[in-house]
C-alpha cells in the first residue's frame, strides 16, 4: 500500500485563524479524499480531491471554509479557514489504490487540530 | 446518498469468545464493503473487505459476510484476544477506483482477559 504522510501531526490554533494541512503520498494516485473525525465519532467525508479539477464537497462542507488544492498526483492540501472550537477534530487524508479496479483506501496518520 | 448503520455501538467480550458487528446500507448501487480497525490515537487500518459478488470472505480469525438482498454485512472475529480491542468501522461504496467511502458510526470492542 502507499505510504502517506501528513503535516502537521497536531496543532493548537486560535479562533479566527486558518491552518493548512498537507498530505503527501509516495506514489501517484488519482483520487485523494479528506475526512474529519470529531472526538469519539466516525469518519465524515469532507471532499474528494481530483488532480487538475475542483474538489467535490459533501453536504455541509463548503469551499470557502475548507479550500482544497491538488497540484499533482502525489500531494494535496486542506485548509481549515476562520477556525472556531467546533473545528477541533482529527483531519485525515486517504488515497485509493491506483492502476487497477479496486476501491481499497488507505489513510494518512491524521492531523489533530485543537482550536481555542 | 448512501447511509450506513452499524450495531452495536459497544461490545464487551471475554478473551476467546467470538464477536459479531453488523452493518446495513441503503444504496443498492454499493458493492464494496470494507472494515477498518482504529486503535486509540492511530489511523484507521483496513482489515478485510468484501465485494458484492462474494457472500463470505475469511482471513484467519476474521470473516465478513454479505447479504445483498437484505443490504447487510457483518464482521465476525473468532477467538478474540485483548489486542483485538479497538474501534471497528464498516463502510460502503461503489467498487471502482476513486469512490469515497461512507462509514458507519463505529463499534468499540473491548476484550477482557
Amino acid at each position: 500500500s502507499a505510504v502517506i504522510s501528513q503535516k502537521p501531526s497536531r496543532d493548537i490554533c486560535q479562533r479566527g485563524t486558518s491552518l493548512t494541512i498537507q498530505c503527501q503520498v509516495d506514489s501517484q494516485v488519482t483520487m485523494m479524499f479528506w475526512y474529519r473525525q470529531q472526538p469519539g465519532q466516525s469518519l465524515t467525508l469532507i471532499a474528494t480531491a481530483n488532480q487538475g479539477s475542483e474538489a467535490t464537497y459533501e453536504s455541509g462542507f463548503v469551499i470557502d471554509k475548507f479550500p482544497i488544492s491538488r497540484p499533482n498526483l502525489t500531494f494535496s492540501t486542506l485548509t481549515v479557514s476562520n477556525m472556531s472550537p467546533e473545528d477541533s477534530s482529527i483531519y485525515l487524508c486517504s488515497v485509493g489504490t491506483s492502476g487497477r479496479a479496486t476501491n481499497e483506501q488507505f489513510f494518512g496518520p491524521g492531523t489533530r487540530l485543537t482550536v481555542l | 446518498g448512501e447511509n450506513v448503520e452499524q450495531h452495536p455501538s459497544t461490545l464487551s467480550v471475554q478473551e476467546g469468545d467470538s464477536a459479531v458487528i453488523k452493518c446495513t446500507y441503503s444504496d443498492s448501487a454499493s458493492n464494496y464493503f470494507p472494515w477498518y480497525k482504529q486503535e486509540l490515537g492511530k489511523r484507521p487500518q483496513l482489515i478485510i473487505d468484501i465485494r458484492s459478488n462474494v457472500g463470505e470472505k475469511k482471513d484467519q480469525r476474521i470473516a465478513v459476510t454479505l447479504n445483498k438482498t437484505a443490504k447487510h454485512f457483518s464482521l465476525h472475529i473468532t477467538e478474540t484476544q485483548p489486542e483485538d480491542s479497538a474501534v471497528y468501522f464498516c463502510a460502503a461504496s461503489v467498487y471502482q477506483a476513486g469512490t469515497a467511502l461512507i462509514f458507519g458510526k463505529g463499534t468499540t470492542l473491548s476484550v477482557s482477559s
